[in-house]
């Protein structure tokens, strides 16, 4: 079944990198999200890989993705006290017949940031 | 820009009473998508659509209905609200299968 495991905390110095790691267990996952909360707000899709690719990057944010061991990471560089907000790893499967695909989501990771 | 709203922030209802969460998206996206969230379980998919007048059951649909009269807005309906389904509800919509645009969310509190 699909499943997908992130710690729930991190704590981090201002300025310092981040790195959050989450772990899923359906192979066949073709997508693979991170998605940014910020209190009181919805979820804003930070970046996406797809499953043939080993690493993305987009100014400060790095997916590495490690098929291997279904792992996926974000690495935020300089890490600022906007970063500060729950970080939500998701994954997405082909489901037969195309058509839309529901995603299923880690229970999120609260980046906590230190002065 | 895509632009996903939902129509309360807030809402209280009593136990046994109809709700509608009503959402409304900009972008003409075929896909659209209800969740609930709750501190410890994260997201869960309640029901999608991928065209006008279609519905999926997602993962925990039991108590809930959907309607989708318009390409434009999908509705979520607790045709008898309990206490187990307080919750953040997050409406989304996507074009592709992917990349789903998230609304602002609805904190229900059931009583």
């Amino acid at each position: 079944g699909e499943d997908v495991e992130q710690s729930l905390f991190l704590s981090v110095r201002e300025g310092d990198s981040s790195v959050i790691n989450c772990t899923y267990t359906d192979s066949s996952s073709t997508y693979l999200y991170w998605y940014k909360q910020e209190p009181g707000a919805g979820l804003q899709l930070l970046t996406y890989i797809f499953s043939n690719m080993d690493m993305k990057q987009d100014q400060r944010l790095t997916v590495l993705l490690n098929k291997k061991d279904k792992h996926l990471s974000l690495r935020i560089a300089d890490t600022q006290t906007g970063d500060s907000a729950i970080y939500f790893c998701a994954e997405s499967l082909h489901r037969v017949g195309g058509g839309a695909d529901g995603l299923t989501f880690g229970k999120g990771t609260h980046l906590i940031i230190q002065p | 820009d895509v632009k996903v709203t939902q129509s309360s922030r807030y809402l209280v209802k009593r136990t046994g009473e109809k709700v509608f969460l009503e959402c409304v998206q900009d972008m003409d996206h075929e896909n659209m998508f209800w969740y609930r969230q709750d501190p410890g379980l994260g997201l869960r998919l309640i029901y999608f659509s991928y065209d006008v007048k279609m519905k999926e059951k997602g993962d925990i649909p039991e108590g809930y209905s959907v309607s989708r009269e318009k390409k434009e807005r999908f509705s979520l309906i607790l045709e008898s609200a309990s206490t187990n389904q307080t919750s953040m509800y997050l409406c989304a919509s996507s074009f592709r299968a992917h990349e789903q645009y998230f609304g602002p969310g609805t904190r229900l509190t059931v009583t």
